[in-house]
């Protein structure tokens, strides 16, 4: 069975700080990796995806996430937060059947 | 070229009644997802439908339905509502051959309430 930890629930960080949103995943098989981001009171935005090939994966708006398989891990990173990025951040994992497994989710706050 | 969408936005309903919520997918996807995401918690797989057939189930129970149509576009019925059956209601939609989960898209979400 797949499971998916996300280890801080609420991270707060001042605005141009670096920030790291944990994710750890267990998995017989290989897996594929997400992080999605869930604006207040929207839906669910793909940020990135790790499917095959370079474990460091990037997004359009300078998130960045690295699959680490002998750590089981896919933390995600920006080097510099705006108070946009102020969202739910989900860890999620599939092995390419019918579903994905999100993690409870990890809440940014950025401080003025 | 359109989302998916969902309708209602939000719906109260009273314990023990019926709902059915609805989703439209992307053009061009032909599998439906459907979620379960209760307050402060990452969303569950409810099931999900490709060519109008149930290709997956999560854990719950019987009076969670669903349907696919022709057009791809897919209900979620809940009969004999519960008090724990409150959560925001989500839709995904897969693109044609990549049935798998690596590839879907969601809607907004529907947010029911159960009195």
């Amino acid at each position: 069975a797949q499971s998916v930890t996300q280890l801080d629930s609420q991270v707060p960080v001042f605005g141009e700080a670096p920030v790291e949103l944990r994710c750890n995943y267990s998995s017989s098989v290989s897996v594929y990796l997400f992080w999605y981001v869930q604006y207040p009171n929207q839906g669910l935005q793909l940020l990135l995806k790790y499917l095959s090939g370079s474990t460091l994966v990037e997004s359009i708006n300078g998130f960045e996430a690295e699959f680490n398989k002998s750590q089981t891990s896919f933390h995600l990173r920006k080097p510099s937060v705006h108070i946009s990025d102020t969202a739910e951040y989900f860890c999620a994992v599939s092995n390419r059947d019918d579903k994905i497994i999100f993690g409870k989710g990890t809440r940014l706050h950025i401080l003025p | 070229e359109t989302g998916v969408t969902q309708s209602p936005t939000h719906l109260i309903k009273t314990r023990g009644q019926q709902v059915t919520l609805r989703c439209s997918s992307q053009s061009g996807h032909n599998t439906v997802s459907w979620y379960q995401q209760a307050l402060g918690q990452g969303p569950q797989f409810i099931f999900q439908y490709y060519r109008e057939e149930e290709n997956g189930r999560g854990n719950f129970p019987p009076r969670f339905s669903g349907l696919q149509f022709p057009n791809y576009s897919s209900e979620l019925n809940v009969n004999a509502l519960e008090l724990d059956d409150s959560a925001l209601y989500l839709c995904a939609s897969s693109p044609l051959n990549t049935h798998g989960a690596y590839e879907q898209y969601f809607g907004p979400g529907t947010r029911l309430t159960v009195t």
